[in-house]
């Protein structure tokens, strides 16, 4: 199976909301996490990363949370705005490895003005 | 701000031909890879590329690819003999760093076999 799943594909919230993305992983040697933006037509867009000895890291307007105790990651959008309408992916970086990112299948988050 | 830039942007190209996609990776990085997106899927890693030499290969990566730093700015990836399966999204990437350091991508080249 897939080392790193997400639980919804899509996510429809209503502007000025908070939204939250989850990811589920499955390798417990991952140590390095990052949650990508993409746009239709773009390549991914880094919005932010955590590592395994952190549980939470906040952005500006974002915060990611990690719980390696049930291999869960989650994106945290503060007051989503039209143009965070896109599809995010969690990826991880296994322990030892050279930087091969594994993403998940993405979930689709749709902002309603 | 630096970005990783790409070119083509779609690239058309008939079964069985050669295609060479080029990237840009940003000035001060040291770790390239490149990744796919067929269509409607998630990204997957193909290679990553570190001290002009291949760091790790996915299983997608066999002898019909190839990568290849030819100076200090540019960084490609040649499919030979393509075959309809080939036919995606090719997203090239670098980072300062290998496991610690987030890899800041291109937009891509649309790759479309005929």
């Amino acid at each position: 199976g897939e080392s790193v799943g997400l639980h919804l594909p899509t996510l429809s919230v209503q502007e000025g909301d908070n939204s939250i993305i989850n990811c589920a992983y499955s390798n417990s040697a991952s140590d390095y996490f990052i949650w990508y933006k993409q746009e239709s037509g773009k390549g991914p867009q880094f919005i932010i990363d955590i590592r395994s000895n952190m549980d939470k890291r906040q952005g500006q307007r974002v915060t990611v949370l990690l719980n390696k105790t049930v291999k869960h990651l989650s994106l945290q959008i503060a007051a989503t705005q039209p143009g965070d309408s896109a599809v995010y992916f969690c990826a991880e970086i296994s322990g030892g490895s050279q930087g091969n990112l594994i993403f998940g299948k993405g979930t689709k988050l749709s902002v309603k003005p | 701000e630096p970005e990783v830039t790409q070119t083509p942007s779609h690239q058309v190209t008939q079964m069985g031909q050669e295609v060479i996609l080029r990237c840009v990776p940003i000035s001060n990085h040291l770790y390239f890879y490149w990744y796919r997106q067929i269509l409607g899927q998630k990204v997957e890693f193909l290679v990553s590329f570190y001290n002009n030499e291949i760091s790790e290969k996915s299983e997608i990566f066999d002898d019909q690819f190839s990568v290849e730093r030819p100076d200090g700015s540019n960084f490609t990836l040649k499919i030979r003999s393509t075959k309809l399966e080939d036919s995606a999204m090719y997203f090239c990437a670098s980072s300062v760093e290998g496991s610690n350091q987030p890899q800041h991508f291109g937009d891509g080249t649309r790759l479309s076999i005929l």
